[in-house]
């Protein structure tokens, strides 16, 4: 069984459409994240939430919200998409304390 | 405040050569420290982890040693193989704040 899963693995979009990623993890992980890779590798972290709970909501365009409708969901809408939001997302999970991230396979955004 | 800083690649070695990816934190408090690979048109996976102070991860035949006196967590294999070429994050935990390093890409040729 797949631990963190996200649809979909590839979303092709025109600028100034909305668009929702879903995020699902079976750990029973208390704190799920999404990260932005961009084509350089880098990782931002750009929403935390635990027991769904926002706990960071680094500086990100107000366009993109998050919603948890429970522990061991997170998705991510991105209202009114522009071209600099082509990237990869992770979504991600973890225990609380020392335990590492599982990351989901991504979803990379086209945006044109 | 928190940080990770690893080596910038790209690094290309032949097959069977020593591998070192060097990574340093800045932390208030004791961070877990782990390695993730990223092999092309995947996720992020955890390769190895240590949590405190002179422990040691390893996995698949690399290494890494927490180094508190150095702020150090370098990863280390003896003989990489083609099937290594990824690109490499070093990262830190501390109170579920993870910070990443901006990854190391590794091509390994025959």
């Amino acid at each position: 069984d797949t631990a963190v899963s996200q649809t979909p693995k590839y979303l092709v979009t025109q600028m100034g459409n909305d668009k929702s990623i879903k995020c699902e993890q079976n750990l029973g992980h208390d704190t799920m994240y999404w990260y932005k890779q961009d084509s350089k590798k880098f990782l931002k972290i750009m929403f935390s939430y635990n027991n769904k709970e926002l706990i960071i909501n680094e500086t990100v365009p107000n366009r993109f919200s998050p919603k948890s409708p429970d522990k061991a969901h997170l998705n991510l809408h991105i209202n009114s998409l522009e071209l600099g939001d082509s990237a990869v997302y992770f979504c991600a999970s973890s225990r609380q304390g020392d335990s590492p991230l599982h990351f989901g396979n991504g979803t990379r955004l086209t945006v044109t | 405040g928190n940080s990770v800083t690893q080596m910038e690649g790209p690094v290309t070695l032949s097959e069977e050569a020593f591998l070192t990816i060097n990574c340093t934190y800045t932390a208030t408090g004791y961070p877990s420290l782990f390695w993730y690979v990223q092999y092309p048109g995947e996720g992020l996976q955890l390769l190895l982890k240590a949590t405190k102070a002179d422990d040691k991860g390893s996995n698949k035949g690399f290494e890494a040693t927490y180094r508190k006196e150095t702020t150090s967590f370098h990863l280390e294999k003896g003989s990489v193989q083609v099937s290594d070429s990824a690109v490499y994050f070093c990262a830190s935990n501390t109170g579920n704040q993870f910070y990443f390093g901006t990854g190391t890409s590794l091509t390994v040729i025959p």
